[in-house]
């Protein structure tokens, strides 16, 4: 089954730090996404990418950006941590496609408390 | 825009209660619509599917049926089990676009 890792379960780090979220698909997904979790407010996409250096913004991308160097790895960048920006986030990937295989699979997601 | 709406929780049931949560969307076109669940300390796993009216999605004792009459995809599921205990988060895709509109989720304990 496909795998999605991403590279820390819990972080914690100080309000203006430049933070650095990695996740990897071992199943070479052309579609890869970001999510932050919030209680009370589900999945919000920040950012999603459909090929290697390509990128577009969610519904919530102010604060955040991102890098997709390589197809398997999609990088989270908080610019200058802020407080408001402490929630879980979530990788995702899918294949290219419709119908029967349309399935995301989500890493375990990374719990980020900014200080 | 699209949108999803889904009960809020949480939901607390004795183990073998029957379940229903219900979900209701807004959409242009003809959305597929799913049922993920996410696991204490896990990430979100697709549950079920539908991808057309009337279609019937079902997996380990779950099922939803797409009513696009009502705009609804409630889930169900005949008697619960305390491992059922979840997360649960409706959501939607529309063709053109992997951009996922998800509900804001319900969480479902059950008891022993």
């Amino acid at each position: 089954d496909v795998k999605v890792t991403q590279s820390s379960r819990y972080l914690v780090k100080r309000t203006g730090e430049k933070v650095f979220l990695e996740c990897v698909q071992d199943m070479d997904h052309e579609n890869m996404f970001w999510y932050r979790q919030d209680p009370g407010l589900g999945l919000r996409l920040i950012y999603f990418s459909y090929d290697v250096k390509m990128k577009e913004k969610g519904d919530i991308p102010e604060g955040y950006s991102v890098s997709r160097e390589k197809k398997e790895r999609f990088s989270l960048i908080l610019e200058s941590a802020s407080t408001n920006q402490t929630s879980m986030y979530l990788c995702a990937s899918i294949e290219n496609g419709r119908g029967a295989n349309e399935k995301l699979f989500f890493g375990s997601g990374t719990q980020l408390s900014v200080l | 825009g699209n949108s999803v709406t889904q009960m809020e929780g949480p939901v607390t049931l004795s183990e073998e209660a029957f379940l229903t949560i219900n979900c209701t969307y807004t959409a242009t076109g003809y959305p597929s619509l799913f049922w993920y669940v996410q696991y204490p300390g896990e990430g979100l796993q697709l549950l079920l599917k539908a991808t057309k009216a009337d279609d019937k999605g079902s997996n380990k004792g779950f099922e939803a049926t797409y009513r696009k009459e009502t705009t609804s995809f409630h889930l169900e599921k005949g008697s619960v089990q305390v491992s059922d205990s979840a997360v649960y988060f409706c959501a939607l895709s529309t063709s053109g676009t992997y951009k996922y509109i998800f509900g804001t989720g319900t969480r479902l304990k059950v008891l022993a």
